[in-house]
């Protein structure tokens, strides 16, 4: 079974600058997650899908972030502009559903840098 | 609010000898699961153990157990006979059984394994 894929795995951009974020979870998966984790901290969540409709966005900037998921498959988190301090690694999760019995997989990450 | 901490940023340990990683959380909740996540260099975040917080057994996997202490909102991870691969941030986290499905992590604390 392949697993959660995201690209690109590296970006640096400077501040002002757009960029955009892709994620691919794993096939029957209905439930997708971003988070965002910053150097020595834990994962943060910003979004989480189920299908294609957003379930919680609280913690997602939202004068700065969207993402989407228009077939409720792969996915895309953009940062329109960019901020020094959204410098970060961008983690995509996927799940067969929201029920906490069922296991997150996790992607390789983005590591994103912003200067 | 749910919270989780993890006191030891770092913790090493000689190959082939064991180590216990601490974690503890604040909760009013009753029914909830509990994790324990490891984050390899490579950054793909991967479940190493979960625990039902109703099962009073402890969870194990393999060299994998936790010590679940629900009085005292515990749960901490032993590793047994250390590996070079084990070498890892780890990360515990909480989540609702109810309608909050987020996790909620701790920061991490960075497993060192001595040759």
């Amino acid at each position: 079974e392949a697993g959660v894929a995201q690209s690109p795995r590296y970006k640096i951009i400077e501040k002002r600058q757009s960029v955009a974020f892709w994620c691919n979870p794993i096939s029957g998966h209905a439930t997708l997650y971003w988070y965002q984790q910053i150097l020595g901290q834990g994962p943060k969540l910003l979004i989480q899908f189920q299908n294609n409709g957003v379930v919680d966005d609280s913690q997602l900037p939202k004068d700065r972030f969207s993402a989407e998921r228009l077939k409720g498959v792969d996915s895309t988190l953009k940062i329109q502009p960019a901020k020094l301090e959204d410098s970060a690694v961008y983690l995509c999760a996927s799940s067969i559903n929201r029920d906490p019995t069922y296991e997150q997989y996790f992607g390789p990450g983005t590591r994103l840098t912003v200067t | 609010a749910q919270t989780v901490t993890q006191s030891q940023p770092e913790m090493s340990v000689q190959e082939a000898e064991t180590v216990t990683l601490s974690c503890t959380y604040d909760t009013s909740e009753s029914d909830y699961y509990l994790f324990w996540y490891k984050q390899p260099p490579s950054r793909q975040m991967i479940l190493v153990i979960r625990q039902e917080a109703y099962k009073q057994q402890n969870a194990t996997e393999n060299r994998f157990s936790v010590n679940f202490q629900k009085a005292a909102k515990s749960f901490s991870l032993k590793i047994s006979d250390s590996q070079l691969g084990d070498a890892a941030m780890y990360f515990c986290a909480y989540r609702s059984a109810d309608s909050n499905y987020q996790l909620i992590w701790g920061a991490g604390t960075k497993l060192i394994i001595k040759p």
